[in-house]
């Protein structure tokens, strides 16, 4: 099984900061690598797939890079919906795992 | 517009079965990949298995092999994951969620489904 690690587990920015998240896969999963933003009582939602790739109606600020067992989520400049968890996940194989998420906070 | 509806919450005994449902409208179903994803209260994403409704694949997380089947049915667009023996720590939100043609990643979510195991 593919292990994913992500840091910090909790960032705390103010609004209009840059956020920069990272995620580790134990090996590596080419650019078979999303992230998912996550509120309270919701589902997630897909915000980058293959490892760059801006999903349907995401905002510019949000962008992702890296491949191979590295990978890093970048949200420009924070705004208020943004304080959320984020996961990255890996579909490299059909053995699908999650990271453990940084929550972003104020 | 794809749209994905799960069915309602569910209360289970301990060593009982539940299945819950999942109806994913939009696109030609049968091309499409359905994935199962659960969420323990206050905990992260865990991955449970998904289908692939045109190859027949399924696929399982390894902890749950033996407990867990995923099935499809493309005429009703609509795919089930059947959970045996419930122990409490299967207690989770429940999501189905639908992948787009060629991509294995989950794009469409379902508002998922609460599953309480008691003792």
């Amino acid at each position: 099984e593919i292990v994913m690690t992500q840091s910090p587990a909790t960032l705390s920015v103010s609004l209009g900061e840059r956020a920069t998240l990272s995620c580790r896969a134990s090996q590596s999963v080419g650019w078979d690598l999303a992230w998912y933003q996550q509120k309270p009582g919701q589902a997630p939602r897909l915000l980058i797939y293959g490892a760059y790739i801006r999903a349907t109606g995401i905002p510019a600020r949000f962008s992702g890079s890296g491949s191979g067992t590295e990978f890093t989520l970048s949200i420009s400049s924070l705004q208020s919906e943004d304080f959320a968890v984020y996961y990255c996940h890996q579909s490299s194989n059909w053995r699908f795992t999650f990271g453990p998420g940084t929550k972003v906070d104020i | 517009q794809v749209q994905v509806m799960q069915s309602g919450s569910e209360v289970k005994k301990s060593g009982s079965s539940v299945k819950v449902s999942c109806k994913a409208s939009g696109g030609t179903f049968i091309s499409y990949a359905i994935i199962w994803v659960r969420q323990a209260p206050g905990q992260g994403l865990e991955w449970v298995g998904g289908i692939i409704p045109m190859l027949g694949t399924t696929k399982y997380a390894q902890t749950l092999e033996g407990r867990v089947t995923i099935t499809a049915d493309a005429s009703m667009d609509s795919s089930w994951m059947e959970l045996t023996s419930l122990r409490s720590d299967d207690s989770a939100v429940y999501y189905c969620a639908r992948a787009p043609p060629g991509r294995r990643e989950p794009h469409y979510w379902g508002q998922g489904t609460l599953v309480s195991v008691s003792s």
